[in-house]
């Protein structure tokens, strides 16, 4: 019973490095949603996709870049990494018009 | 802008005793109100919800309340238990898929 799964759980880069975040959720939900979350600031949207082939921008989008063209799998890309992107980076999915979202584990991510 | 606060970054209270988180929001267009609980090296999870056109839900020892007039909503734990020590945040949504998180609080239950 995996639910939500993260790869990889912890990472470092360099400054201009690239990386892409995985997230893979077995629960057939339509909505899948990228947070950050940082010191005294909870949990920021960054992307969220509503359906396969579909992405949108949340809160903090700036920098990133996310993909859906599987049902079951949300990337997050990071394409020229800054220290400021570091952060506590959580995946989460819903069924369609369902609020209880399904968070994975969290992948860290330090930027140097 | 944070749309969701939680001024109280943590809170301590005696195993047995009731906690009371509180959150307050500034959109009136949220219609959907959550809190999460949150363990170290965990995902947040789940608690419990309620929708705007309701003033409290209750499940087991957690019981949400929402003041819409003030735009306050909190959770009670009553008893409070040693497992409940995690960080609890308050979310809320317009629509379903745009949820917006509280900062967190710290909840530690003294045995």
């Amino acid at each position: 019973n995996a639910g939500v799964t993260q790869t990889p759980k912890f990472r470092v880069l360099k400054t201009g490095q690239s990386m892409t975040l995985l997230c893979a959720q077995d629960m057939n939900h339509e909505y899948m949603y990228w947070y950050r979350q940082d010191p005294g600031m909870g949990l920021r949207l960054i992307h969220y996709s509503v359906g396969e082939g579909t992405t949108a921008k949340g809160e903090v989008p700036d920098g990133y870049n996310v993909s859906r063209l599987k049902k079951q799998n949300f990337l997050l890309g990071l394409e020229s990494a800054a220290p400021s992107q570091t952060s506590v980076y959580f995946c989460a999915s819903t069924a369609a018009l369902s609020t209880e979202a399904f968070f994975g584990q969290g992948t860290r991510l330090t930027v140097v | 802008d944070q749309q969701v606060k939680q001024n109280s970054p943590s809170l301590s209270v005696q195993e047995g005793r009731i906690s009371i988180l509180n959150c307050d929001y500034t959109n009136s267009m949220f219609d959907y109100f959550l809190w999460y609980k949150k363990y170290p090296a965990e995902g947040p999870t789940f608690l419990i919800s309620i929708s705007s056109i309701k003033d409290k839900n209750e499940d087991g020892r957690f019981t949400v309340f929402l003041n819409k007039s003030a735009k306050h909503l909190s959770l009670h734990i009553v008893p409070s238990q040693p497992g409940d020590s995690a960080v609890y945040f308050c979310a809320a949504s317009e629509i379903h898929n745009d949820m917006r998180f509280g900062a967190g609080t710290r909840l530690t239950v003294k045995p």
